[in-house]
């Protein structure tokens, strides 16, 4: 099952811009975690927000959750070549797995 | 030591081979995972183990044949693959709990001829 949809679905933004892409689930949530992927290699994660938060900053990193809407976005801020990559969110299932969305592919311009 | 290693990374196999894919971790975590992914596509979940017992399958073929020798070691052992079983084969663990964060491997890139 997919529980986490993103949006977009590819974004190109230049160096020292923001990026934000967004993320919808379906269920009821414990957490939400992003991760992020360089092309081929394993994923990494970048920040995880309980469902009782609202907000949390990692660095450049800004994370909402809105549970009534039951979405997500991320936010880079002044972004930097190395953040191109892959994003994805992933919801725990019924807390028996992650569920990933379809993920966002981020291309950052010089 | 935050890594989850995984050989080899690159794999090249006919359909009528037999492979093991190698994955381990040494930060204590209990709970260790086998993950797919096709090119442009999220992981998709194979298997969980959690204290080295089989919580999950996700309904995958059984050309596919994990074992979790112990608390540190994951293995995938492949037989009579197909083509479309070509993919990037994920190895993650986490803490506990599959909610938890999960660390992931590099990957093994797999390609079936």
């Amino acid at each position: 099952s997919q529980q986490g949809e993103e949006d977009p679905q590819a974004l190109s933004i230049q160096e020292g811009e923001n990026a934000t892409m967004n993320c919808s689930y379906k269920t009821s949530i414990n957490n939400l975690q992003w991760y992020r992927q360089n092309s081929g290699r394993g994923l990494v994660h970048l920040i995880l927000i309980r469902s009782n938060e609202r907000e949390k900053h990692s660095g450049r990193l800004r994370v909402t959750l809105d549970t009534s809407k039951k979405s997500s976005s991320l936010l880079i801020t002044a972004s930097r070549a190395a953040d191109t990559a892959s994003y994805f969110c992933a919801t725990d299932e019924g807390a028996q797995k992650l569920v990933f969305g379809q993920g966002t592919r981020l291309t950052i311009n010089p | 030591d935050t890594e989850v290693t995984q050989t080899p990374k690159h794999l090249v196999m006919g359909m009528t081979n037999k492979k093991s894919l190698k994955c381990e971790q040494h930060m204590g975590h209990r709970a260790m995972y086998w993950y797919k992914q096709k090119a442009k596509k999220p992981p998709e979940l194979m298997f969980v183990y959690s204290y080295e017992k089989l919580s999950i399958n996700e309904s995958v073929p059984s050309r596919f044949s994990p074992e979790c020798p112990n608390s540190s070691l994951l293995n995938l052992h492949l037989h009579a693959l197909q083509p479309e079983d070509s993919a990037l084969y994920l190895c993650a663990s986490s803490p506990e709990m599959p909610g938890d964060t999960q660390y992931f491997g590099p990957g093994t890139r797999l390609t079936v001829l």
